[in-house]
């Protein structure tokens, strides 16, 4: 099946600080990427959805300033939260759009964030 | 708008028991459903998926078939094992209206399966 990676798996670090995740699709290219935000023991929360090549599309109440989406290529969409807070800690998971006709989406494994 | 209902867990089987987990939807037009398996600290992974009524999606021994007539999309397994253990994801994707490429998810069920 389609693979989507993203990297760092896990990253800590300090309150103020930016940090970048990164998410590839490996064997298929992907106009649409998605980003979403788990939180222990509950489903996913749609941020925003990552068009290649235009602006992202950011759900309500999803600060766009704070998390910044590029959809730099085909293959990559980079989420970077910026002036990280302890509150910001969370599992984030990027997806592809395999089958825009379909809906299939690959997701990757998932982000650990913890800001200390 | 479109909506997807799951059967509340958490769901305790032992080995080698019938497993079912409801799902029912709401949506206009045709959507395609989908179940999603995430294990712990892993992304999501796609397990089945039906794209139109009275379609079967099946993978590793799980089934749902999409049915219309009652807007559900359960799924089920015959024996389940202990590495079954996962949260299941039960989702929808509608082509039409705003929502492109966007799945509908349910809340999720934990399902914990013991030797």
């Amino acid at each position: 099946g389609a693979v989507v990676s993203q990297h760092p798996s896990w990253v800590i670090c300090k309150s103020g600080t930016s940090v970048k995740i990164e998410c590839r699709s490996l064997d298929f290219q992907a106009t649409t990427m998605f980003w979403y935000r788990q939180f222990p023991k509950q489903s996913l929360m749609l941020m925003a959805t990552s068009n290649e090549g235009s602006k992202a599309t950011y759900e309500q109440g999803v600060e766009k300033d704070k998390f910044l989406i590029n959809h730099a290529s085909l293959t990559l969409s980079t989420l970077t939260v910026t002036s990280a807070h302890p509150e910001d800690s969370s599992f984030y998971i990027c997806s592809a759009l395999h089958h825009p006709i379909g809906g299939e989406q690959y997701f990757g494994p998932g982000t650990r964030l913890t800001v200390t | 708008g479109n909506s997807v209902t799951q059967m509340e867990g958490p769901v305790t089987l032992s080995e080698e028991a019938f497993l079912t987990i409801n799902c029912t939807y709401t949506a206009t037009g045709y959507p395609s459903l989908f179940w999603y398996v995430q294990y712990p600290g892993e992304g999501l992974q796609l397990l089945l998926k039906a794209t139109k009524a009275d379609d079967k999606g099946s993978n590793k021994g799980f089934e749902a078939t999409y049915r219309k007539e009652t807007t559900s999309f359960h799924l089920e397994k015959g024996s389940v094992q202990v590495s079954d253990s996962a949260v299941y994801f039960c989702a929808l994707f509608n082509a039409g209206g705003t929502s492109y490429g966007k799945l509908t998810f349910g809340q999720g069920t934990i399902l914990t399966v013991h030797p």
